[in-house]
């Protein structure tokens, strides 16, 4: 069975430009939920989707930030535009039922 | 403000030798306890999870303890190998808003094990 996947695993962009970042969970996996870590610190919840719903995005830093998940399949997290302090690596995590998550690989981002 | 403290940050010991890192935390209101190995260029897997009711956990030559009334948790490395090295972050679960979860992270403790 795949993991978590996420694409790109490296993205290098300018300041002001935009970046999208995709997740693909676990199939089956209704839960789905977006970490980042930047450099030095822990890992933040940004947000939870529950199938196409976004469950809980507390953690959204700024209105810079748009989660979507369409037919509740796969994610995409785009940055628009970005800055310097977005720079860090991105998780996606999914689960079936939000007790265990599934980690991918992450998507390390780094704004120059 | 939920808080989750790991120690050492940073530990080096030789293969075959055992070792144990800490976490506190100030998590509430609980709900459990994750040990996470992180590889590098990888994302975090579980290694062990533990409620509130459970003190102790294993999962092959990694053995978790948790203590709820002082918020303190243990992750103890028996006869630890090359592949150990890794990044182990100690993850506190609260209970959130309705159904909602947030997960609480430690900022990990970065072991490498020498031959």
């Amino acid at each position: 069975e795949a993991g978590v996947t996420q694409f790109p695993s490296h993205s290098v962009i300018e300041k002001g430009q935009t970046v999208t970042l995709r997740c693909d969970p676990i199939s089956g996996h209704d839960n789905l939920y977006w970490y980042r870590r930047v450099m030095g610190k822990e890992i933040k919840f940004l947000l939870h989707f529950v199938k196409e719903s976004k469950q809980d995005e507390s953690g959204m830093p700024n209105n810079r930030f748009l989660a979507e998940r369409t037919g509740g399949t796969y994610s995409t997290l785009k940055v628009q535009p970005a800055e310097l302090e977005d720079s860090g690596v991105y998780f996606c995590a999914s689960s079936p039922t939000g007790n265990e998550q599934f980690f991918g690989p992450g998507t390390r981002l780094t704004v120059l | 403000k939920n808080q989750v403290e790991q120690s050492p940050q940073s530990l080096i010991i030789l293969e075959g030798k055992n070792c144990t890192l800490q976490c506190n935390y100030t998590v509430s209101p609980f709900s459990n306890l994750r040990w996470y190995k992180q590889d590098t260029g990888r994302g975090p897997v579980s290694l062990t999870i533990m409620t509130f009711s459970e003190n102790t956990k294993s999962n092959g030559r990694y053995t978790a303890t948790l203590d709820a009334d002082t918020k303190q948790s243990s992750l103890h490395i028996t006869a630890s190998q090359l592949s150990d090295s890794a990044s182990y972050i100690c993850v506190v679960s609260a209970l959130g808003a309705g159904s909602a979860r947030q997960l609480t992270f430690g900022s990990g403790t970065q072991l490498t094990v020498l031959p």
